[in-house]
């Protein structure tokens, strides 16, 4: 079992929808990350997080420390939004990221 | 456009062949990283280099040789490789090595394919 865990593995909806991307770890941590991964392979940094909350635009990502859960919220989301949504996490002790398989978004006009 | 180039984009490689992966970072950063993307696997993170100082090999193949001549370049030279090694092979920088705690920025990534 991965040390990080998303939900759902894969998500469809019509543009417009309220989207919710969830990830469990199991460990301790330093940081959370969230990624977003298009199409051609490129990753992109969204968010990087160790506590409450943060908003660019109409993306949102918490955390719950407590509770070792994160969530990535997509507003009024867009065609553009499809992507593989990535979390990663910074292990306490430890010098690299462990990721998450990703969730696949894919927003429908 | 992350500041992170990789080329070649695509590489088909017989077995017996050797090539290199190339990342160039125009960022000023201190920190690269090569990560490897196979279908359905999450990002596994292959090596590490701080200050063109390898500090982290994640048990990768010796047939991986990773190469880090200054700050700004990185390169995996790959040799005798098997089909299985087939995947997303992606370069990242950080300002620091903060252990995962510094924003990394990706580079697009080499998709190999070996025959």
């Amino acid at each position: 079992k991965n040390e990080v865990e998303q939900s759902p593995q894969n998500l469809t909806a019509q543009e417009g929808e309220f989207i919710t991307i969830n990830c469990s770890y199991s460990v301790g941590i330093s940081a959370l990350h969230w990624l977003q991964q298009h199409p051609g392979g490129g990753i992109v940094s969204l968010f990087m997080l160790s506590s409450g909350k943060k908003k660019h635009g109409r993306l949102i990502a918490t955390i719950n420390i407590q509770e070792k859960h994160s969530s990535l919220h997509i507003t009024a989301s867009h065609p553009r939004d499809s992507a593989v949504y990535i979390c990663a996490v910074s292990i306490q002790g430890a010098q690299k990221l462990v990721f998450g398989q990703g969730t696949r978004l894919t927003i429908n006009p | 456009e992350t500041g992170v180039t990789q080329t070649p984009r695509h590489l088909v490689m017989g077995m017996t062949n050797k090539k290199s992966l190339k990342c160039e970072q125009h960022l000023g950063h201190n920190a690269m990283y090569w990560y490897k993307q196979s279908a359905k696997k999450p990002l596994e993170l292959m090596f590490v280099y701080n200050f063109k100082e390898q500090t982290e090999n994640n048990s990768v193949p010796s047939r991986f040789s990773p190469e880090c001549p200054n700050s700004s370049h990185l390169f995996l030279h790959l040799h005798t490789l098997q089909p299985e090694d087939s995947a997303l092979y992606l370069c990242a920088s950080s300002q620091v090595l903060a252990g995962g705690r510094d924003t990394q920025y990706f580079g697009p990534g080499t998709r190999l394919t070996v025959l």
